[in-house]
């Protein structure tokens, strides 16, 4: 069984802080998405990563996929109160069409 | 403009009556899910259709069916709701899903069960 463990579960931070949200497993994936969940809505796509070291930016985010695609990162730079929402990474499963998604990160950035 | 669009937004049902939640879309993609999502938990795979064939996960309960008539629509039954079923429902689909490919969601079905 995949299974794909998010750290840390929940985070509250202050506007402007940075942080950091892992997301890892034993198994090896395909590609590595993250989405971003607000209540009541479904997830919607940050970004995909696919080869293994990739790093790709969005404004204030980084991501990161780890050399041996099990591991991903995401960052945070200058926290925003907009940022405010669960973090969810999903793994694509290799020759397969299942994705599945990690523990999920609540994050909660305080004006 | 919705692209997934789920039915209804929120269904109440009574304890062992069945239910069905349906999800349409208009990106003709191939494959659609269903992912169940307790409060504050991360979505779960019941299963999923790559145009018409389904597949189950392994610890999706036999109380969850499911049904694909067509490319644009398809509805998660289930057949005899338990208190513990009680969950939002997200419908989603992705074009030929190499895994990795972008999961497009509905806004979910949140359901309660009495």
């Amino acid at each position: 069984t995949q299974l794909l463990e998010q750290s840390p579960q929940f985070l509250s931070i202050q506007e402007g802080e940075n942080l950091t949200v892992y997301c890892n497993s034993s198994s090896v994936f395909s590609s590595l998405q993250w989405y971003r969940q607000e209540p009541g809505e479904g997830p919607v796509l940050l970004v995909t990563v696919v080869t293994g070291g990739e790093v790709k930016k969005l404004k204030r985010l980084t991501f990161q996929f780890g050399d041996a695609r099990k591991d991903s990162s995401l960052h945070i730079t200058a926290a925003q109160p907009g940022d405010t929402g669960l973090y969810l990474c999903a793994g694509g499963t290799p020759g397969t069409y299942k994705y599945i998604f990690g523990t999920g990160t609540r994050l909660k950035v305080l004006a | 403009d919705a692209m997934v669009i789920q039915n209804p937004r929120y269904q109440v049902t009574q304890f062992g009556k069945p239910v069905t939640l349906s999800c349409s879309q208009t990106l003709n993609h191939n494959v659609m899910y269903w992912y169940q999502q307790k409060s504050s938990q991360a979505p779960k795979l019941l299963f999923h259709y790559y145009d018409k064939d389904f597949n189950n996960e392994a610890d999706t309960p036999d109380n969850f069916q499911s049904r694909r008539p067509n490319t644009s629509f398809c509805f998660l039954d289930i057949r005899s709701p338990g208190l513990g079923d009680a969950a939002m429902y997200l419908c989603a689909t992705s074009r030929a899903g190499t895994g990795n490919e972008k999961l497009f969601f509905g806004s979910g079905t949140q359901l309660s069960v009495l």
